[in-house]
């Protein structure tokens, strides 16, 4: 089945230490997305790219980057983080932007 | 911001009752569409509405769209336990920069 997949699924870190979550995609969507989650909210967009154009958010923090080495694979790497980092992160991907969006299940990260 | 709103934040109904959800967003719009996301897992699509249409329906699922109130509701018929979740509007604005916007949710709970 077609599908978005996002390792892992809970990442444990330390204050400082980088980390970097992944995301593929087998539904070869031009979009991909990557939201950040807190409890009980909205995701919030920190960044997407259509094909390789990166397109950042304004208030997107300078210690959060993204890759988008090819088509089917997408990263976010998280420099120096902080306990207010601590989140879930969710991937996902559309055939065209503004349309129906696929979501992976989602990164919980960690802060210690 | 663009971040819609949703009303009620929280809503506890009997199974078998019919749940309505409703989203107010604040700029004009291409498209609106909901998400239901289970307790720690990825958002899924529901369904689509687009500017031209006022009312849309899935299986149990009725939406209606009210561009000139800039508003939209969500009907779940004869609710079942599965239902249980949170529910998020997204509306993609008509500048059409592949972004969707969510709203602030509503958490459904059906009692058994």
């Amino acid at each position: 089945d077609a599908m978005v997949i996002q390792n892992p699924r809970y990442q444990v870190t330390q204050f400082g230490k980088p980390v970097t979550l992944s995301c593929s995609q087998t539904l070869n969507h031009n979009v991909m997305y990557w939201y950040q989650q807190k409890s009980s909210q909205a995701p919030k967009l920190l960044f997407h790219y259509y094909d390789k154009d990166f397109n950042n958010e304004a208030d997107t923090p300078d210690n959060f980057q993204s890759r988008r080495p090819n088509t089917s694979f997408c990263f976010l790497d998280i420099r120096s983080p902080g306990l207010g980092d601590a989140a879930m992160y969710l991937c996902a991907t559309s055939g065209h932007g503004g349309e129906t969006q696929y979501f992976g299940p989602g990164t919980r990260l960690l802060v210690l | 911001s663009q971040q819609g709103e949703e009303d009620p934040q929280a809503l506890s109904i009997q199974e078998g009752e019919n749940a309505t959800m409703n989203c107010s967003y604040k700029t004009s719009i291409n498209n609106l569409q909901w998400y239901r996301q289970n307790s720690g897992r990825g958002l899924v699509h529901l369904i689509l509405i687009r500017s031209n249409e006022r009312e849309k329906h899935s299986g149990r699922l009725r939406v209606t769209l009210d561009t000139s109130k800039k508003s939209s509701s969500l009907l779940i018929t004869a609710s079942r336990a599965a239902d249980t979740a949170s529910y998020f509007c997204a509306t993609e604005g008509d500048f059409g920069n592949e972004k969707l916007t969510f709203g602030t949710g509503t958490r459904l709970t059906i009692i058994p």
